[in-house]
């Protein structure tokens, strides 16, 4: 596809679950970034990707939090144990490595965790 | 406080009117960038300024950064009913790469 495509678009789970969020960013795309939004809220950094690797992962709130990137494409998220207070939109965004380049955002997966 | 704090947080005019929102920042930078928002889902690239840059216009928009500030405004001139939006700034600092920094963002209501 043309776009950063994020996978479900919606998701809601039971306190407790692990859940895993997808990302497929635009092809040629090394840098990867996940954010989290809280309703009418910023944007929280979560993780940033060059590549496979992850240089930045300093905004993952607990050791529940992982992300992994492979081939240097599709990325996962997954939350494991979810709780309430995870519930949020999950933003994925991929962009050129290079200076003074725009990052290209997905729609995002809404996460509701009951 | 974050990297990336916009002002107004709330922002209502009418059509035909300019709307100013303004960000700043707390770190040497390499980049600002605005993005734009509709219904909470994902974000559209609007306009980005280099640090050596002091003034940028794409259509109706203008963004300004002053470095010895470290703020920056976006000036909508003309606004639209279609221009209602969150607004949010970003920054990419010098030392980390291309990892953009958001701001709370302005909730811009234009009534038409």
């Amino acid at each position: 596809g043309a776009g950063v495509s994020q996978s479900p678009s919606n998701k809601v789970t039971e306190k407790g679950k692990d859940v895993e969020l997808r990302c497929d960013p635009i092809s040629g795309h090394t840098a990867l970034y996940w954010y989290r939004q809280s309703l009418g809220q910023g944007l929280e950094f979560l993780i940033y990707f060059q590549g496979n690797s992850a240089p930045d992962k300093s905004g993952l709130p607990s050791d529940r939090f992982s992300a992994e990137r492979t081939g240097g494409s599709v990325s996962t998220l997954t939350i494991q144990r979810t709780q309430q207070e995870d519930s949020a939109v999950y933003l994925c965004a991929s962009s050129l490595l290079r200076a003074n380049t725009e990052a290209f955002f997905g729609q995002g997966t809404r996460l509701t965790v009951v | 406080s974050q990297q990336g704090e916009e002002d107004p947080q709330a922002l209502s005019i009418q059509e035909g009117e300019n709307a100013t929102m303004n960000c700043s920042y707390k770190t040497s930078i390499n980049n600002l960038q605005w993005y734009r928002q509709n219904s909470g889902r994902g974000l559209v690239h609007l306009i980005l300024i280099r640090s050596n840059e002091r003034e940028k216009h794409s259509g109706r928009l203008r963004v300004t950064l002053d470095t010895s500030k470290k703020s920056s405004s976006l000036l909508i001139t003309a606004s639209r009913a279609a221009d209602t939006a969150s607004y949010f700034c970003a920054t990419v600092k010098e030392t980390s790469g291309s990892r953009l920094t958001f701001g709370e963002g302005t909730q811009l209501t234009v009534n038409p």
